[in-house]
């Protein structure tokens, strides 16, 4: 089964660069689109990017996503970090025989 | 505006049938994927199926099939999740989601308790 791995959790100070990956267990990460999503507590998710790199209205540009095939990894980096982006974040894409697959999660600390 | 609406929390027992629902406005019901997705307490996002209520269309994540059943009623705009015989492993929050080339909008969650 296909699956996505997200470190458990990253922390880094207002206003610098963070970035979170998410690594695909097998085959090619770059034949699927990935989206990401955010989860602030007792919230529903939202998208933050989808199709690999593209942003929803109303997402600030200092969210961005990107693959990289060498690694079979998808990225999720968030620049000029803001107290409100402390969340839980998903990376989500899909397994070639068709079901959706989520990533772990990764709690971001921004302290 | 679109929206997704889900019924209220339960608490049911062990054993016991629920079926949850999550009616969508705003948008062209019938047009696009619905999907469900569990959330166990402290836990990840864990996607369920999805169904395409224009031809009820269903597929299920291999992890929930014959788990659970997913339906919806399009003269209503409604869609289901159910279980016949609930576990105390299906408490969770559940959400159901738009497919729109990414999950575009949620409902706000339902949440399940199942205790004895």
């Amino acid at each position: 089964n296909f699956m996505l791995t997200q470190p458990h959790s990253v922390s880094e100070s207002p206003g610098k660069t963070v970035t979170i990956s998410c690594t695909g267990s097998s085959g090619s990460i770059a034949s699927n689109y990935v989206q990401w999503y955010q989860q602030r507590p007792g919230s529903a998710p939202t998208t933050v990017i989808y199709e690999d790199n593209q942003r929803p209205s109303g997402v600030p540009d200092r969210f961005s996503g990107s693959i990289d095939s060498s690694s079979n990894s998808a990225s999720l980096t968030i620049s000029g970090l803001k107290t409100e982006d402390e969340a839980d974040y998903y990376c989500q894409s899909y397994d070639s025989s068709g079901p959706w697959v989520f990533g772990g999660g990764t709690k971001l600390t921004v302290l | 505006e679109v929206q997704l609406v889900q019924s209220g929390a339960e608490v049911k027992k062990p054993g016991e049938s629920l079926k949850i629902s999550c009616k969508g406005s705003g948008y062209s019901f019938t047009s696009y994927w619905i999907g469900w997705v569990r959330q166990m307490p402290g836990k990840g996002l864990e996607w369920m199926g999805i169904i395409y209520p224009g031809d009820s269309d269903t597929r299920y994540s291999p992890s929930f099939q014959g788990q659970v059943t997913i339906s919806a009623d399009k003269s209503i705009s409604t869609a289901y999740l159910q279980w016949s015989s609930l576990k105390a492993s299906d408490t969770a929050m559940y959400y159901c989601a738009r497919h729109g080339g990414t999950l575009d909008y949620w409902g706000q969650g339902t949440l399940v308790t199942v205790s004895s």
